[in-house]
């Protein structure tokens, strides 16, 4: 069974760049959901997709915005970048309540420097 | 509002020793709770979970019980080992529609020394 994969590793991107950051869900799971880590915290909720439709959205600006694909892998898309959007980005799919379940399991993570 | 708490680190210890880590939580309902294991560079790895009250969750020598009265998860294992340092995230899941958003503490460092 294949995990939770993530791409790139790092980026580096300069204030104002448009980035995009890219999720494969595990085996068998329809929900993917994103969080902010910054240096030393919490991860925080950025927002979660379920087959396809955006389901819930934490406290964050719509510069940030995503996609999920009919294979349930995801996007994360952040416009206009600000030096306070470095971060660590997780990814982490489950199965919703589809499975009965709702045990998140994550990436291991994009490094987003913004310079 | 809901929200998890725990107990500031760094936490050092000597290797075999006993190790307590404090998370208290504030939620309406009854949401499921879980630990997280942050080794350095590496994304969230699931430890432990419970699903309701005096459940407990185990998982490579690591225990916690679900206290309702208390609001309390708090992390335990009795012989720390130096592969055990990383940080540590206690977590709440706010269950809507069909899925359910974590909470997360700050997480709680742990450092175990030979």
């Amino acid at each position: 069974e294949t995990g939770v994969t993530q791409s790139p590793t790092h980026l580096i991107k300069t204030r104002g760049q448009q980035v995009t950051l890219r999720c494969s869900s595990q085996s068998g799971h329809n929900t993917v959901s994103w969080y902010q880590q910054a240096l030393g915290q919490g991860p925080q909720f950025i927002f979660q997709y379920y087959r396809e439709e955006e389901n819930g959205r934490g406290n964050f600006p719509p510069r940030f915005s995503g996609l999920q694909f009919p294979n349930y892998s995801s996007e994360l898309n952040v416009n206009a970048l600000e030096l306070d959007d470095s971060a660590l980005y997780l990814c982490a799919s489950s199965r919703g309540l589809d499975g009965g379940m709702d045990t998140q399991y994550f990436g291991p993570g994009t490094r987003l420097t913004v310079l | 509002g809901n929200s998890v708490t725990q107990m500031e680190g760094p936490v050092t210890l000597s290797e075999e020793a006993f190790l307590t880590i404090n998370c208290t939580y504030t939620a309406t309902g009854y949401p499921s709770l879980f630990w997280y294991v942050q080794y350095p560079g590496e994304g969230l790895q699931l430890l432990l979970k419970a699903t309701k009250a005096d459940d407990k969750g185990s998982n490579k020598g690591f225990e916690a019980t679900y206290r309702k009265e208390t609001t309390s998860f708090h992390l335990e294992k009795g012989s720390v080992q130096v592969s055990d340092s990383a940080v540590y995230f206690c977590a709440l899941s706010k269950i809507y529609n069909q899925g359910g958003k974590l909470i997360f503490g700050q997480g709680t460092e742990l450092s175990v020394k030979p």
